[in-house]
């Protein structure tokens, strides 16, 4: 039963380039949650989706960042036109069915230095 | 929002001495409390959690109490090995499903 499933592991991306992280969520889970973290520091989320819609985006910042999990293929997250803060390590955590309470497994995580 | 604070930032102890990390949170409504362990370059990795109808819950050499009324937590490590020596993270869910974190508490475990 393979985990949460996260590609590419490392990424390098030059400024104002694109970014794009994929994860692919548990089998049987689906709720994708993402995660980013800065060197030193703590997870801080950034948003929450099921197939096909957005739940709560209300940590992702409100340009250049994007996110979906279309009914087919892996969740995507994208970043346009990178600076260097957004270097750190994206994680894409999922769970199965919503409940009260929701233990959330994460992926080996993307790792992105804008240069 | 919700706000989550833990301490102590480092924690050095000799190996089979007992760590303790504890955290405090903001909401009232939150109700569910996982810990989680991070190596260095890896994942984050559940190792217990608690939810808010339970006051304490333990396996093996690690248990979590909770404190509802003062809203505060704590992750028990006992007879402590240098395999345990990574960077722990306390996170609390509430109404959302998001989980927010603590900044991580760095363990070393000496041998």
């Amino acid at each position: 039963n393979a985990g949460v499933m996260q590609n590419p592991r490392h990424l390098v991306r030059r400024r104002g380039q694109e970014a794009r992280l994929r994860c692919s969520p548990m089998k049987g889970h689906s709720h994708v949650y993402w995660y980013r973290q800065l060197p030193e520091e703590g997870l801080k989320f950034m948003v929450y989706l099921q197939k096909e819609n957005i739940i709560d985006e209300s940590g992702m910042p409100k340009e250049r960042f994007s996110a979906e999990f279309p009914k087919e293929g892996p969740s995507i997250l994208r970043i346009q036109q990178v600076v260097r803060g957004d270097s750190a390590a994206y994680f894409c955590a999922s769970s199965p069915l919503r409940r009260s309470y929701n233990e959330q497994f994460f992926g080996p995580g993307t790792r992105l230095t804008v240069l | 929002g919700e706000n989550v604070e833990q301490h102590p930032s480092t924690l050095s102890v000799q190996e089979g001495d007992s760590a303790v990390i504890k955290c405090t949170y903001s909401d009232s409504a939150s109700n569910y409390f996982p810990w989680y362990k991070q190596e260095l370059g890896k994942r984050p990795q559940l190792i217990i959690d608690i939810r808010s109808n339970v006051g304490e819950k333990k396996d093996q050499r690690i248990a979590v109490t909770l404190n509802k009324t003062a809203k505060h937590f704590s992750l028990h490590i006992t007879e402590t090995q240098p395999e345990d020596s990574a960077v722990y993270f306390c996170a609390v869910q509430g109404g959302s499903e998001k989980l927010v974190f603590g900044k991580g508490t760095k363990l070393t475990v000496n041998p």
